[in-house]
């Protein structure tokens, strides 16, 4: 099936640093969502983006809607042990459809 | 607690046999949607209900898959004559208003030897 692409795939930081990650599409899409998913769970809702340029904050964690409505950024700042897991954006056009990121699996080192 | 349930949280079977998953959405929600989850990838869209009527379905969902929610609250999905590709996370989630909104249960993790 059709998925976006998320960079990095992978990575490794020190507890305290902050994190970039990002996700780009070659369409243009409506709604981007940040989802978080810990091994064996559901993905859980972090922050979602409904207006290209919007910059949103939920606690540590903040994302942008690109302007090209066609990229998203998620930055979380000061990462602790506990942002350990699975990072998936997510985007629709506006149908019941949501498409699913490649994800990003971020481990933070003590 | 009130988030969404799935049931069981996993299940081995042999290729060739039939096996059903049940989700519980949240109760006021009338919304619910199925998604398969391979290892390494994210969740992919399979069907969404509004109430009992199953209003899309993506091609992902071959004639072996059948999914339904009869009374508009739980769910069930089924897969007939399993084989070793279906063995996936099953993820169920639910929503008030539009998918934006929707609250994933834990999921069922199928293997088929």
């Amino acid at each position: 099936g059709q998925q976006l692409n998320q960079s990095p795939q992978s990575m490794f930081i020190q507890e305290g640093e902050d994190v970039s990650m990002n996700c780009t599409s070659s369409s243009i899409f409506n709604t981007w969502l940040w989802y978080k998913q810990d091994p064996g769970e559901g993905p859980v809702l972090l922050i979602a983006l409904y207006k290209a340029g919007e910059l949103t904050s939920n606690g540590r964690l903040t994302a942008q809607f690109g302007i090209t409505r066609k990229d998203s950024f998620l930055n979380i700042s000061a990462s602790i042990p506990s942002d350990v897991g699975i990072y998936f954006c997510a985007e629709t056009s506006g149908t019941y459809k949501y498409i699913f990121g490649t994800g990003t699996r971020l481990k933070v080192l003590a | 607690d009130t988030g969404v349930s799935q049931d069981p949280r996993h299940k081995i079977t042999k290729r060739g046999q039939n096996v059903t998953f049940r989700c519980d959405p949240i109760s006021e929600h009338n919304r619910l949607y199925w998604y398969r989850q391979t290892l390494g990838q994210g969740p992919e869209f399979l069907t969404y209900f509004q109430n009992e009527a199953q209003l899309e379905k993506s091609r992902l969902l071959s004639d072996r898959f059948s999914a339904e929610r009869p009374k508009g609250s739980f769910s069930t999905l089924e897969i007939q004559r399993t084989e070793q590709g279906d063995s996936a996370m099953y993820l169920c989630a639910s929503s008030v208003k539009g998918p934006d909104t929707q609250y994933f249960g834990p999921g069922t993790r199928l293997t088929v030897l």
